[in-house]
């Protein structure tokens, strides 16, 4: 059964570092990996998208990779801003349009000031 | 991209209650799917409704509690049926793009509390 985890679970972090969010995965037979950003009480947007084939991902500030041998994958945020505080969720699908998003359990991420 | 918007965003309803929460996007898609978010936690998948077929729901979840409809290819209801406070969740409509990249897309959500 696939299991998706993100560590931190939460992070602080002063305005301006660059900073790595986590997610691991049990099985490597995945279809993609997509990131996205989630405010409080809100619904979810999406961030970047990797393909089972492709290694990376970038969107302005954000970088996404994938590496499925060893079941990681992280969204590498620069300069961050207070603007970015949020929780960041990776779900990844096993299949095609008929599989379901498996949710990791999310980094609540705070940039200070 | 899609863009989906959600009816109501919010509410506040009584135990034993029903809820309808509409979902519309703004193109045809072959399926829509609901999920809930409780309380601090991540997202469950409910269940996925396509047009002219009975939903699927996932383990856990009934159809007797959470009756869906799917009338056309833009447009979706869930309802949440004789309401308990263990109900309280933002529940959230969302479709699958069209190209082979099934890049996800999520409606607002709807934030609601049993009292």
């Amino acid at each position: 059964k696939q299991e998706v985890t993100q560590i931190p679970a939460a992070l602080s972090v002063p305005e301006g570092e660059n900073l790595v969010l986590n997610c691991s995965f049990t099985d490597s037979a995945i279809y993609n990996l997509q990131w996205f950003r989630q405010d409080p009480g809100k619904g979810l947007t999406s961030l970047l998208l990797i393909q089972s084939s492709q290694r990376e991902q970038t969107s302005g500030r954000l970088n996404a990779s994938l590496d499925k041998s060893s079941g990681r994958s992280t969204l590498y945020i620069a300069a961050s801003q207070p603007g970015d505080s949020a929780t960041y969720l990776c779900a990844l699908r096993t299949g095609g349009a008929t599989n379901k998003l498996i949710f990791g359990t999310g980094t609540l991420l705070a940039v200070q000031p | 991209s899609a863009v989906i918007s959600q009816k109501p965003s919010r509410d506040i309803c009584q135990r034993g209650t029903s809820l309808t929460i509409q979902c519309q996007v703004d193109s045809q898609v072959t399926m829509m799917f609901w999920y809930r978010q409780q309380p601090g936690q991540s997202l469950t998948l409910i269940a996925t409704a396509n047009q002219g077929s009975e939903a699927t729901y996932e383990s856990g979840f009934v159809i007797d509690k959470f009756p869906i409809s799917r009338p056309n290819l833009t447009f979706s209801t869930l309802t949440v049926s004789n309401m308990s406070p263990e109900d309280s969740s933002i529940y959230l409509c969302s479709v699958a793009g069209t190209t082979d990249s099934y890049e996800q897309y999520f409606g607002p959500g709807t934030r609601l509390t049993v009292t």
